[in-house]
């Protein structure tokens, strides 16, 4: 089955500054990566996802980029302000795998103001 | 506002009891996923249903099985509850999936704790 792993477990920025979570994945087969972002007790939220067939989609202050061949992709978060601190997941799915995304375990993201 | 939701929000249960969560999908989704949300865990993935038939299964124990009712509800059912069920139990709902993934919707949770 799919395997991803997310680094780093914990991110601590000040407000401002760009933030970069990375993840890779296992199964060359996965196609369709969304990222999630969860503040504390409440539901996470699709923030951005990318399909295998571009290298990078962006929507405002969030980016995210792909490399298929390596198989890995990051979640870019340029001037980050203290309403960005949460946990952000990133997932990977394919058709084969019925789209059921498996999770990376997580990044605390912590912007100081 | 997801449109999805979760009934109840709290739950604290004996260890060896049976607890039932519901969830309702957005309107118009079909299909209906379970998560578990553990600190050592992680978000796993238990099983999804689509228009009443279970189509995918997760890591989900013995101790639980799910349905999705005719209007389209769906119910968590876990038994024998362990300490380490202790968890926040979301629902996602999605359109059907075919051969293009579509976004789930995350309900608001039910945090179980079994005492």
């Amino acid at each position: 089955g799919e395997n991803v792993e997310q680094h780093p477990s914990t991110l601590s920025v000040q407000e401002g500054d760009s933030a970069v979570i990375k993840c890779t994945y296992s199964d060359s087969a996965s196609n369709y990566f969304p990222w999630y972002k969860q503040e504390l007790g409440k539901r996470p939220q699709l923030i951005i996802d990318i399909r295998s067939n571009v290298g990078e989609k962006k929507d405002q202050r969030i980016a995210v980029t792909l490399n298929k061949t390596a198989k890995h992709f990051s979640l870019h978060i340029t001037e980050t302000q203290p309403e960005d601190s949460a946990v952000y997941f990133c997932a990977a799915s394919s058709a084969g795998g019925s789209y059921i995304p498996t999770f990376g375990r997580g990044t605390s993201l912590i912007v100081h103001p | 506002d997801s449109g999805v939701t979760q009934t109840p929000k709290h739950l604290i249960t004996a260890t060896g009891q049976r607890v039932t969560l519901r969830c309702s999908p957005r309107s118009g989704d079909l299909s209906v996923y379970w998560y578990q949300q553990s600190l050592d865990q992680g978000l796993q993935f238990l099983i999804q249903y689509y228009n009443g038939e279970e189509r995918a299964k997760g890591n989900i124990l013995e101790r639980f099985s799910a349905q999705q009712f005719p209007d389209l509800h769906s119910e968590l059912n876990l038994s024998s509850l362990e300490l380490g069920d202790s968890a926040l139990y979301f629902c996602a709902s999605s359109v059907a999936p075919t051969v293009v993934a579509y976004e789930q919707y995350f309900g608001p949770g039910t945090r179980l704790t079994v005492t």
